[in-house]
């Protein structure tokens, strides 16, 4: 079974500055999609961005970009210029891509990110 | 483009009860998650519905059930309600060429 690790429970940066948010994995398959959630006080889940194992390239979304090492089965999140529109809980979640197992969604237990001004 | 949506938005249910939450997908999408979030957590896996049928199904009892409509939209029922079963519900809605899922606002259940 997958599990999903992100060991920073709460973090929180200055309006405009850069912030990572910590996500590592565990999974003995090779095809698999990796994936950011920002879950705002709205209760909302809203996709961040997406990774595909596959794929060398680390995954780019404006402000929002990842850094992928499928070696090191880590993915972290980097949020550049900050704004308070980010604060909210942010979920790093993760989906097999083989066989009948490429339906569910594995999450960890989420990052509580405040933007303080 | 109607997103996914879900009714109700809150409840409140009495232990022993039994409960339906209603979800209906985004525009396009026939494939429906649900998933349970407790307090403090990320959302846990409970079942998913495609062409009327469960596909996949994650570790939850068998009072959690599910049906879902030739519309595409879909039913969670829970049965005999326990305080544990206190939680955000959660449908998320894909299609058949996406593995991404779209997420709904959630229905709070409260059970007392």
């Amino acid at each position: 079974a997958q599990t999903v690790t992100q060991s920073q429970p709460e973090m929180s940066v200055q309006e405009a500055e850069t912030v990572t948010l910590s996500c590592t994995y565990d999974t003995s398959e090779n095809n698999y999609y990796l994936f950011w959630y920002k879950q705002p006080p709205s209760r909302q889940m809203i996709l961040v961005i997406r990774q595909e194992a596959y794929k060398q390239q680390n995954a780019t979304e404006n402000r929002f970009s990842v850094n992928f090492q499928k070696a090191a089965k880590s993915f972290s999140l980097k949020i550049s210029d900050s704004q308070l529109g980010d604060t909210a809980m942010y979920f790093c979640a993760f989906m097999s891509n083989s066989g009948g197992s490429n339906y569910k969604l594995t999450f960890g237990k989420g990052t509580l990110l405040t933007v303080n001004p | 483009d109607a997103g996914v949506t879900q009714s109700p938005t809150h409840l409140i249910k009495t232990r022993g009860q039994q409960v339906t939450l209603r979800c209906s997908p985004k525009s396009g999408h026939d494939t429906v998650s649900w998933y349970q979030q407790a307090l403090g957590q990320g959302p846990q896996f409970i079942f998913q519905y495609y062409e009327e049928e469960e596909r996949q199904r994650g570790n939850f009892p068998d009072r959690f059930s599910g049906h879902q409509f030739p519309n595409y939209s879909s039913e969670l029922n829970v049965n005999a309600l326990l305080l544990g079963d206190s939680a955000l519900y959660l449908c998320a809605s894909s299609g058949q060429d996406t593995y991404e899922q779209y997420f709904g606002p959630g229905t709070r259940l409260t059970v007392t």
